[in-house]
């Protein structure tokens, strides 16, 4: 079975340029996260989303970034425009929901991350 | 509130040398889970383990094992034998059992390095 999937591994980009990260979530899991990891710091959530739904983006910076996730499956964050703090690992991980009796639930499967340079 | 400390930021030892990751949390609520991640060089985040606020057992799989100490709000991560492999930067994580709250807080990591 294949695990999270990100796309692009690496991007470099000037200030005041716009990116945008894509993922695509394990089969049949319905809540998809997006994190931002720092140097030298633990993956600090972003947006969740329950199938299509963002029900927390609380931490998610909302004049610079969006999120969308429309049919529920892969999801794409923006950043429109960059600026140098914004450079990070940007992770994605999933997992089978907050709800439900399988024994997996609340354990979050990530992708091998975006790393972005903003120069 | 949560918060979850790793206390240790870099940890150097040989192989074969038995080692003790730390972890401490804070958290209000009754029911959460905690976790440890492993994350290699290449980037990606390995789950190891997730442990239930009501479940005390320790737990032990190959080299290694965990001990939850809810009396001192300890997950320690222990491994034994250590191995070049076993060279990554590890996680401890906390999340709450309620939906509206299943984000992952995590600590800002230990480095292991493990020398031939």
């Amino acid at each position: 079975e294949a695990g999270v999937v990100q796309s692009p591994r690496y991007k470099i980009i000037e200030k005041k340029q716009p990116v945008a990260f894509w993922c695509n979530p394990i089969s049949g899991h319905n809540t998809l996260y997006w994190y931002r990891q720092n140097l030298g710091q633990g993956p600090e959530l972003l947006i969740r989303y329950e199938n299509e739904e963002a029900v927390d983006d609380s931490q998610l910076p909302k004049d610079r970034f969006s999120a969308e996730r429309l049919k529920g499956v892969d999801s794409t964050l923006k950043i429109q425009p960059a600026e140098l703090g914004d450079s990070a690992v940007y992770l994605c991980a999933s997992s089978a929901g907050t709800s439900g009796r399988t024994r997996s639930k609340n354990i979050q499967y990530f992708g091998a991350g975006t790393r972005l340079s903003v120069l | 509130a949560q918060k979850v400390t790793q206390a240790q930021t870099e940890i150097s030892v040989v192989e074969k040398e038995d080692v003790t990751l730390d972890c401490v949390y804070e958290t209000r609520d009754t029911t959460y889970y905690l976790f440890w991640y492993k994350q290699p060089p290449s980037g990606e985040l390995v789950f190891l383990i997730r442990r239930n606020s009501f479940d005390e057992q320790n737990e032990i799989s190959g080299r290694y094992s965990w001990n939850f100490q809810k009396s001192t709000s300890s997950f320690n991560f222990t491994i034994t034998a250590s191995q070049v492999v076993d060279s990554a930067v590890y996680f401890c994580a906390l999340s709450a059992n309620t939906g509206a709250n299943s984000k992952l807080t995590f600590g800002k990591g230990i480095t292991l390095s493990v020398r031939p």
